[in-house]
């Protein structure tokens, strides 16, 4: 089946570094989901892309839908102690509400 | 986005118990979706509970372990039965919503705990 392949597993930064990570996948994909997730709770929708080479910002959020179609990435500018968490990439091939599949996962973690 | 209530946010579990999780949403919503999350892993969609009709279960879940109920379009159970360690996990509700529904929404979760 598809699969999602998230990297990095994990990162450790210090605070007010940028961070990149990415998504990529063994077919074309047409919706692009991030995700992050804190601790003890559910993930939570940050950023949704429609069209390859779109590029969405949300606040210091920046994500784009690879133009190859199986590729995403997110970018953090300037990170923050609340920026901790697990950031998941989810993504499906159709244009309707069909199944997603989710990445692995990338868990960020700030170093004081 | 829609507003995912979901009971018990934990519980503590004996083997072979059943237990079952309440997903209330604030807004009528066709498919509703149960995930389950394994400690340290990623999302796996359990199955797809639709109103009106049975639920559609994904491969490697079966309806016997995981009964689903959907009574109305804003309401829907997910029972874990005969518990076992190894299900011992987050169990989500989610929704669609957002552009062409296309977008999933979740709740904060049940966190299971199986002894």
């Amino acid at each position: 089946g598809q699969q999602l392949n998230q990297s990095p597993q994990s990162m450790f930064i210090q605070e007010g570094e940028d961070v990149s990570m990415n998504c990529t996948s063994s077919s074309i994909f047409n919706t692009w989901l991030w995700y992050k997730q804190d601790p003890g709770e559910g993930p939570v929708l940050l950023i949704a892309l429609y069209k390859a080479g779109e590029l969405t910002s949300n606040g210091r959020l920046t994500a784009q839908f690879g133009i190859t179609r199986k590729d995403s990435f997110l970018n953090i500018s300037a990170s923050i102690p609340s920026d901790v968490g697990i950031y998941f990439c989810a993504g499906r091939p159709g244009f309707g509400n069909e199944k997603l599949t989710f990445g692995t996962g990338t868990r960020l973690t700030i170093i004081p | 986005s829609a507003v995912i209530s979901q009971k018990p946010s934990r519980d503590i579990c004996q083997r072979g118990t059943s237990l079952t999780i309440q997903c209330q949403v604030d807004s009528q919503v066709t498919m509703m979706f149960w995930y389950r999350q394994q400690p340290g892993q990623s999302l796996t969609l359990i199955a797809t509970a639709n109103q009106g009709s049975e639920a559609t279960y994904e491969s490697g879940f079966v309806i016997d372990k995981f009964p689903i109920s959907r009574p109305n379009l804003t309401f829907s159970t997910l029972t874990v039965s005969n518990m076992s360690p190894e299900d011992s996990s987050i169990y989500l509700c989610s929704v669609s919503g957002g552009q062409q529904a296309r977008e999933l929404f979740f709740g904060e979760g049940s966190r299971l705990t199986v002894l």
